[in-house]
């Protein structure tokens, strides 16, 4: 089982529709969770971050978490051409200590077609 | 203010010869971490420098080293280079043990090619 699992995709999304991604993470100690936009070609950029259950808004992101069944979610709503990229799901265990490292799952390519 | 700066941006090396990629971090920022992402998936941990000391390395041969400078710069090198280390290797910083609440900003990465 790996570590953090997403649907690799791709997700097809009519223009102005809501895209709805999820990711399932298997560590029970893992704290805070992101999401990564990255286009092809480019680096990752983060979007959002997260650390207690429940949801976390941010313009037409927000995200979802349920420590409890292990897994978060990304909406888009309103989702624009521009939206099209791969959507990586980051967690890392803790929040405080120096040594942190993040832990990517595989990502889910996102087209929103016009 | 300039981001995480990486470089060189591409690379062409031959299997076995040695490689050092470079990565400044944002100002300020006193961590620096390196991933390698290989087409496809998504970034692996390399190493994890803060404060010019190893705070955590991932499961990579010993070819992978790296170290950080006084000025919180960073060296990732590897040696006897395999056609397998063909990747994006992406730099990322953040400031002192915060990353876990703020998340890491990457660079635009080096893009290297073994042949």
């Amino acid at each position: 089982q790996k570590e953090v699992e997403q649907n690799s995709g791709p997700l097809s999304v009519p223009e102005g529709a809501i895209a709805s991604l999820n990711c399932t993470y298997s560590d029970r100690v893992s704290q805070s969770f992101f999401w990564y936009r990255q286009y092809s070609g480019k680096s990752p950029e983060l979007i959002m971050s997260i650390y207690s259950n429940g949801d976390k808004e941010d313009g037409r992101f927000t995200a979802q978490l349920n420590k409890a069944s292990q897994y978060v979610s990304l909406l888009i709503r309103d989702s624009q051409p521009s939206d099209s990229a791969t959507y990586l799901c980051a967690v890392n265990p803790t929040i405080k200590a120096a040594g942190n490292k993040l832990t990517f799952g595989g990502g889910t390519r996102v087209l929103v077609k016009p | 203010d300039a981001g995480v700066t990486q470089s060189p941006t591409h690379l062409i090396k031959t299997r076995g010869q040695h490689v050092t990629l470079r990565c400044s971090p944002i100002s300020g920022h006193k961590s620096v971490s390196w991933y390698q992402q290989v087409l496809g998936q998504g970034p692996q941990f390399i190493f994890q420098y803060y404060e010019k000391e190893e705070r955590g390395r991932g499961n990579f041969p010993d070819r992978f080293s790296a170290r950080q400078f006084p000025n919180y710069s960073s060296e990732l090198n590897v040696n006897a280079l395999l056609l397998g280390d063909s990747a994006l290797y992406l730099c990322a910083s953040s400031l002192a043990g915060q990353g876990g609440i703020y998340g890491y900003t990457f660079g635009s990465g080096t893009r290297l090619t073994v042949v």
